[in-house]
C-alpha cells in the first residue's frame, strides 16, 4: 500500500497568516493526489484534485502544488473558518490511502 | 445535484454482521465512469478506504478487509450497500459512501453514519 505521511500533525496559526500543509508519497504517485478539508462533526469536502486543480466553490486562496512523492497544500491568507483537519488521499494505486491529516488550530 | 445519505444500525455486538445502506439522487449509480465507494474513519480522524463498485457492477475491495466484506447495489432503488461480518471493537467508525469522480477522486460525501460494536 503507498502511505502518506503528512507534516505537521498540528499548525497553529492566526487568521491571515499563509501556511503550507505537506504530504509525502512512499513511491511516485504522479498527480494523482487530492486534498479534502473537513471540520467538526462534517464530512471530507473535496478542496483539490489531481494535485494541483481547483474545484469550483471553493476559495481561491486555496492552491495545491506538487507531483511524484512530494505534494503541498497552501492557504493564503488563512481565515477563521478555514479552521479544521486537512487529508490527502491518492489515487495511484489501489487500496486508495489517505494521509493522517493535519490538524489546522487557531494560536 | 448529486447527494449520498447513509443509513446503518447505530450499534452491533462483536461477531455480528452489519449492512449499511447508501441512498444516492441526483444522479443514477449506473452512470458511466463514476465509482461508488464506501469509506470509514476511526475515532482519531484516520480514514480507510473500504471498497467501491463501478458503474457496470465490477467491485474492488481492500486487501485489508475483503475477507469480510460484501458490497452490492439495487439500481431500481439507486442504493448501494455494505455488508461487514465479525465484528469487533475495531470496527467501530463513521462510515461513509462517497462517489470517486473523474479524475479518482471523492469529489461526494455522504454525512456519515457511526457504527459502534460493543456488547
Amino acid at each position: 500500500d503507498i502511505v502518506l505521511t503528512q507534516s505537521p500533525a498540528t499548525l497553529s496559526v492566526t487568521p491571515g497568516d499563509s501556511v503550507s500543509l505537506s504530504c509525502r508519497a512512499s513511491q511516485s504517485i504522479s498527480n494523482n493526489l487530492h486534498w479534502y478539508q473537513q471540520k467538526s462533526h462534517e464530512s471530507p469536502r473535496l478542496l483539490i484534485k489531481y494535485a494541483s486543480q481547483s474545484i469550483s466553490g471553493i476559495p481561491s486562496r486555496f492552491s495545491g502544488s506538487g507531483s511524484g512523492t512530494d505534494f503541498t497544500l497552501s492557504i493564503n491568507s488563512v481565515e477563521t473558518e478555514d479552521f479544521g483537519m486537512y487529508f490527502c488521499q491518492q489515487s495511484n494505486s489501489w487500496p486508495r490511502t489517505f494521509g493522517g491529516g493535519t490538524k489546522l488550530e487557531i494560536k | 445535484d448529486v447527494q449520498l445519505q447513509e443509513s446503518g444500525p447505530g450499534l452491533v455486538k462483536p461477531s455480528q454482521t452489519v449492512s449499511l445502506t447508501c441512498t444516492v439522487t441526483g444522479i443514477s449509480i449506473t452512470t458511466g465512469n463514476y465509482r461508488w465507494s464506501w469509506i470509514r474513519q476511526f475515532p482519531g480522524n484516520k480514514l480507510e478506504w473500504i471498497g467501491y463498485i463501478y458503474y457496470s457492477g465490477t467491485i474492488t475491495y481492500n486487501p485489508s478487509l475483503t475477507s469480510r466484506t460484501t458490497i452490492t447495489r439495487d439500481t431500481s432503488k439507486n442504493q448501494f450497500f455494505l455488508e461487514m461480518n465479525s465484528l469487533t471493537a475495531e470496527d467501530t467508525a463513521t462510515y461513509y459512501c462517497a462517489r470517486e469522480g473523474g479524475y479518482y477522486e471523492f469529489d461526494y460525501w455522504g454525512q456519515g453514519t457511526t457504527l459502534t460494536v460493543s456488547s
